[in-house]
């Protein structure tokens, strides 16, 4: 089974500045997809961005990119010039890889870290 | 594009009812999954849906049960509520396997 975890429950930035939101993960799968979502006070969970296992290179969506070490189990978010909207409970989760009999899009997810950002 | 539509948005019910709640996905997506969310637990999965099969189940007692129509429209029910029920219940649904998961708005649970 798989295990995600987040041990930071919150963190706080001031607006403009650079954050990173940490996550590690145990899993005995070689192939898998890891994600960041983010839920907003309304509670509507929104995809922030999606890393595949198999790729060296760090996904990036705009001001959001990851750092993604295989070897270590990790997978931290840094949030770049960071803005009042960022504010949000943020998830990391895990997607093992499957195809056939195997195949799957349960999302297993992290405790979540509670991010402010501050004016 | 429409996203993901979950009914009702909220709900209370009372304790030993039941209740069904229904999730529309996007157009062209066809698997539906089904998380439940406490301050307590978290996200918890309950069930995937694929082409009207369940292709996996997370660790939920047999009084939650789910379906899923040729339209690929999702419904989640819980039989003999419990306090414990309390929570929001989200949809999401995605293209297939390793794929991005688009979530709906939720589902509020409140059983008294």
């Amino acid at each position: 089974a798989q295990t995600v975890t987040q041990s930071q429950p919150e963190m706080s930035v001031q607006e403009a500045e650079t954050v990173t939101l940490s996550c590690t993960y145990d899993t005995s799968e070689n192939n898998y997809y890891l994600f960041w979502y983010k839920q907003p006070p309304s509670r509507q969970m929104i995809l922030v961005i999606r890393q595949e296992a198999y790729k060296q290179q760090n996904a990036t969506e705009n001001r959001f990119s990851v750092n993604f070490q295989k070897a270590a189990k990790s997978f931290s978010l840094k949030i770049s010039d960071s803005q009042l909207g960022d504010t949000a409970m943020y998830f990391c989760a895990f997607m093992k890889h499957g195809v056939g009999a195997g195949a799957n899009s349960k999302l297993t997810f992290g405790k979540g870290i509670t991010l402010s950002v501050r004016p | 594009k429409a996203g993901v539509t979950q009914t009702p948005r909220y709900l209370i019910k009372t304790r030993g009812q039941q209740v069904t709640l229904s999730c529309s996905p996007i157009s062209g997506h066809r698997s539906v999954s089904w998380y439940q969310q406490t301050p307590g637990q978290g996200l918890q999965f309950l069930f995937e849906y694929f082409s009207e099969t369940q292709r996996n189940k997370g660790n939920f007692p047999g009084r939650f049960s789910g379906r899923q129509f040729s339209n690929s429209r999702s419904e989640m029910n819980v039989s003999t509520l419990e306090l414990g029920d309390s929570a929001l219940y989200l949809c999401a649904s995605s293209i297939g396997t390793g794929e991005k998961l688009f979530f709906g708005s939720g589902t509020q649970l409140s059983v008294l």
